[in-house]
């Protein structure tokens, strides 16, 4: 099976300004995560959309950070305005069923803001 | 909150060594653990995963065992190869009373030739 997509890999704007990464899920999967990856640091949950409701954004900076999952599919980030701590790497995971299949990440989209 | 402890922080250890890496989680009402490999400026590749029932699984040279009620997973790599070398996550999923996935730092591991 086709594994979870995103883009794009790698992404440089200057602070204050906007940018926005795209995540499409493994086909089937309902549940889909943004996480935060600070250099050095494990990854931090985002948000978690299960079909395109919001189950969880309680860590997401909702100031500057929004997401969005159209039909239940693919799904979108955005921050506006970025800030020089926003750099880091943005992973995207689906799921089935979390509790019994566990996750599948897609590469990342690595952020440097300057 | 849940929260997951990774000892240690970096290895290294000679080619052909066996090792051990070490997680600790501390909400033990978890639905699974999972171990993550990461390269640098990569995504995560899931290696494997744990079901809460499950005491360990094996896959190749990795095995991984789960004793949840003590909160603690380790992850054994036999006869390691220099192409192992990465940083290795350990995530559980669920604890404080949600299907969280809840990653530790990592441990990095340099396999030296």
């Amino acid at each position: 099976e086709a594994g979870v997509a995103q883009s794009p890999r790698y992404k440089i704007i200057e602070k204050r300004q906007s940018v926005a990464f795209w995540c499409n899920p493994i086909s089937g999967h309902a549940t889909l995560y943004w996480y935060q990856q600070i250099l050095g640091q494990g990854p931090k949950l985002l948000i978690q959309f299960q079909n395109n409701g919001v189950v969880d954004d309680s860590q997401l900076p909702k100031d500057r950070f929004s997401a969005e999952r159209l039909k239940g599919v693919d799904s979108t980030l955005k921050i506006q305005p970025a800030k020089l701590e926003d750099s880091a790497v943005y992973l995207c995971a689906s799921s089935f069923t979390a509790a019994n299949y566990g996750y599948t990440f897609g590469s990342g989209t690595r952020l440097t803001v300057v | 909150k849940q929260e997951v402890t990774q000892i240690p922080a970096a290895l290294s250890v000679p080619e052909g060594e066996n090792l051990v890496l070490n997680c600790s989680f501390t909400d033990s009402a978890i639905y699974n653990l999972q171990w993550f490999r990461q390269d640098p400026g990569k995504g995560l590749t899931s290696l494997l995963l744990i079901q809460s029932s499950q005491r360990e699984q094996t896959s190749g040279r990795l095995n991984a065992s789960l004793d949840k009620s003590s909160g603690r997973s380790t992850l054994y790599i036999a006869a390691s190869q220099p192409g192992d070398s990465a940083t290795y996550l350990c995530a559980v999923t669920g604890g404080a009373g949600s299907y969280q996935l809840t990653f530790g730092k990592g441990t990095k591991l340099s396999v030296i030739p």
